[in-house]
């Protein structure tokens, strides 16, 4: 079965350096999401992604966050500067086959994001 | 935005036991998905239902749209269905999955 893939599984990072959290979605869905989750707490929305541009953003989702589509297969989650509080587990998701509109997301395995 | 609402917070079984969990949700809904969150942080798919009942081995589910609320059954459970459960729901406007809180189950052998 297809899957979401992403990398790198960990990621310690140093406060204020810039990471990018890449992502493969599954190859012929249309829709792609991040999520990120901090340790303990429930699963927040952060971003969803549709014919080359943001659908809908979260208020979590401030100027130090981007998101890409480089070519026909990546996508990628930047933090520009990043904070103790961007700590957390990274999810990216994809959605909706071509042709069907309501289908479930499929979530890869995350990438866990450490600040120090 | 839409509200997801779980219960219970955290449920204590005896390996073998059944269980359910409830997940309350505040508007109509194009998407609900039951998700395993394993030791290990990865979220595991368990079921696509917007509506109706669907069975997978010792799980299944119920969406009662029409009401807002869905079940999540647990039979015989296992140390292995340790872990937390997720609801997400989809409204039928925007474009996000939205979590509830989660319940954390712990199945002791």
């Amino acid at each position: 079965e297809p899957e979401v893939t992403q990398t790198p599984s960990h990621q310690v990072t140093q406060m204020g350096q810039e990471v990018i959290l890449r992502c493969v979605p599954i190859s012929n869905h249309l829709y792609f999401y991040w999520y990120r989750q901090i340790l303990g707490q429930k699963v927040e929305f952060l971003v969803s992604f549709y014919n080359n541009e943001i659908s809908e953003k979260s208020e979590i989702f401030d100027d130090q966050f981007s998101v890409e589509r480089p070519d026909g297969s990546n996508f990628t989650l930047k933090i520009r500067s990043t904070k103790l509080e961007d700590s957390a587990m990274y999810f990216c998701a994809s959605s909706a086959p071509a042709g069907s509109y309501n289908s479930p997301l499929h979530f890869g395995n995350g990438t866990r994001l450490t600040v120090t | 935005g839409i509200q997801v609402e779980q219960s219970p917070p955290d449920l204590i079984l005896q390996e073998g036991a059944n269980s359910t969990l409830r997940c309350n949700f505040s508007d109509s809904v194009n998407n609900l998905q039951w998700f395993h969150q394993n030791p290990w942080g990865q979220l595991i798919n368990l079921f696509y239902i917007p509506s109706g009942t669907k069975q997978n081995g010792r799980l299944s589910a119920t969406t009662v749209a029409t009401e807002r609320y869905s079940l999540l059954y647990i039979s015989s459970s296992q140390t292995t269905d340790s872990g937390v459960y997720f609801c997400a729901v989809f409204g039928t406007s925007g474009s996000r999955l939205t979590f509830g809180e989660g319940t954390q189950l712990t199945v002791n052998p």
